[in-house]
């Protein structure tokens, strides 16, 4: 069956990076694009935008731009997402989802920035 | 961007009940509009895509109307089981954007 997992809650300080990843299976990677949706504690959801999973080519919503980064590990069906130079409001629950459509998602990963 | 308003934000029903959410867009969205149940604590769940098209194991009290801006979720009869928030999703532009929510609690 499709499965998205994703890798485990991260605890940071401000500044720091964190990369979390999500790891497709049940169905042909390269088929379908990864999205990634971001929701804050108590909020609702936002989309941060894809990667084209054949090609790699990432596209970023205005709002993720710059400390944000998507990439890929083809050969092991999985999609990263990294975050630099970490701020207390990247405090949130980071999903990844196939395709626009969003038909599988992933469990969400806890990042919690704290001094 | 898009921006999706979606009402009410909070829905109290009784099981059984038949309840109705509203999602309306800025700007036609030609019928690019899912619907996304969330539990707490877990990833949203695809109930409805391109608004009337019923995700794949998901039961058929569950429907989906709408066109141009405006669109509606419908659960025909309330089970247990639907209690938690919903989210409408718009992808016929780029940035896709969600509505804000509605909670759907127990009456």
């Amino acid at each position: 069956q499709i499965q998205l997992v994703q890798s485990g809650p991260e605890l940071k300080k401000p500044g720091e990076s964190v990369k979390i990843s999500c790891k497709a299976s049940g169905y042909t990677f390269t088929d379908y694009a990864m999205h990634w949706v971001k929701q804050a504690p108590g909020k609702g959801l936002k989309w941060m935008g894809w990667i084209n999973t054949y090609t790699g080519k990432p596209t970023y919503a205005d709002d993720f731009k710059g400390r944000f980064v998507f990439s890929l590990e083809a050969s092991a069906s999985t999609a990263n997402l990294q975050i630099s130079n970490l701020k207390n409001e990247d405090t949130a629950t980071y999903f990844c989802a196939r395709d626009y459509s969003g038909d599988y998602w992933g469990q969400g990963v806890m990042v919690t920035v704290s001094s | 961007d898009i921006q999706m308003t979606q009402s009410p934000s909070l829905l109290s029903a009784s099981v059984g009940d038949r309840v109705t959410i509203n999602c309306k867009a800025s700007q036609n969205i030609n019928k690019y509009l899912n619907w996304y149940q969330q539990k707490l604590g877990e990833a949203p769940k695809l109930l409805i895509y391109n608004t009337n098209n019923l995700q794949t194991g998901i039961p058929s009290r569950f429907s989906g109307s709408g066109s141009g801006t405006d669109y509606t979720l419908t659960i025909s009869s309330l089970q247990p089981e639907d209690f938690g928030t919903y989210f409408c999703f718009q992808h016929n532009s780029w940035p896709g954007t969600f509505g804000g929510g509605t909670k759907l609690e127990l009456k």
